[in-house]
C-alpha cells in the first residue's frame, strides 16, 4: 500500500524553538505538499515541490521554509516558533504524468506551541 | 485555479441518498474535478475524480453537467461511517507544478 509517513503525530514546542517536521512518501512522486489545517479555515497550502531542490510559496509561507532534497522527503521548517503555528499539518504527494493528479495524504502531524 | 463552492454543511440519515453540490464557475478548459473525503484528525483521502458527464466507483458517483460549471457527488444509502468533511477541488491535473487550493469543505452529519 502505498505511504505518505509524517515523522510526528504529536509534538509539543515552545515559542521560539525551530521546529523540523518530516515527510516522507515511498510512490516515487515528483509533487510533495505542505498544508496546514484550522478549523473554519479548512486546509491552507504553505509550499510545495515539484521536484528535488525546488520549491515554491503557497498561500501561507510566512514564518516557514521547507527542504527538499531527496526525491521521497519534503521537509517543514519553523524557524523560530510562535503560538499562532499551533495547528495540524498535512503532508501530501501527487504523481504527474500522464495519470491525473490525485493528492496521497499523511496521517497529519499535530503541533502545540506554548 | 478556478473557486469552488460548497455548502457549509448538509444534514442526512442512514440509507438515503446524499448529494453534495459544487459550483466552480470559472472552469477551465483543462481542469479536472476531485472530490476528498476527511475524517478527524486523518488526511484526506481521493473518492473521484471526473472531467465531464458521470463517472461511477464503488464509493460514489460523481456527476457534470455539459457546461461543467457544477458538479454533484453523490453517495448513495449513506452509513454513519460516512459522517466526513468533503472537498470539491479543480484544477490541471496534468500540469507539474499545479498546487491544490482546497476550500472549507461540506460538513456532511449522517444520524440513525
Amino acid at each position: 500500500d502505498v505511504k505518505v509517513t509524517q515523522s510526528s503525530r504529536y509534538l509539543v514546542k515552545r515559542t521560539g524553538e525551530k521546529v523540523f517536521l518530516e515527510c516522507v512518501q515511498d510512490m516515487d512522486h515528483e509533487n510533495m505538499f505542505w498544508y496546514r489545517q484550522d478549523p473554519g479555515l479548512g486546509l491552507r497550502l504553505i509550499y510545495f515541490s515539484y521536484d528535488v531542490k525546488m520549491k515554491e510559496k503557497g498561500d501561507i509561507p510566512e514564518g516557514y521554509s521547507v527542504s527538499r532534497e531527496k526525491k521521497e522527503r519534503f521537509s517543514l521548517i519553523l524557524e523560530s516558533a510562535s503560538t499562532n503555528q499551533t495547528s495540524m499539518y498535512l503532508c501530501a504527494s501527487s504523481f504527474t504524468s500522464t495519470a491525473a493528479n490525485v493528492l496521497t495524504f499523511g496521517a497529519g502531524s499535530r503541533l502545540t506551541v506554548l | 485555479l478556478a473557486k469552488t463552492t460548497q455548502p457549509i454543511s448538509m444534514d442526512s440519515y442512514e440509507g438515503q441518498e446524499v448529494n453534495i453540490t459544487c459550483s466552480h464557475n470559472n472552469i477551465a478548459t483543462n481542469d479536472y474535478i476531485t472530490w476528498y473525503q476527511q475524517f478527524p484528525s486523518q488526511g484526506p483521502r481521493f473518492i473521484i475524480q471526473g472531467y465531464k458527464t458521470k463517472v461511477t466507483n464503488e464509493v460514489a458517483s460523481l456527476f457534470i453537467p455539459a457546461d461543467r460549471k457544477s458538479s454533484t457527488l453523490s453517495l448513495p444509502r449513506v452509513s454513519l461511517s460516512d459522517t466526513a468533511v468533503y472537498y470539491c477541488l479543480v484544477g490541471d491535473m496534468h500540469q507539474a507544478g499545479t498546487a491544490l487550493i482546497f476550500g472549507k469543505g461540506t460538513t456532511l452529519s449522517v444520524s440513525s
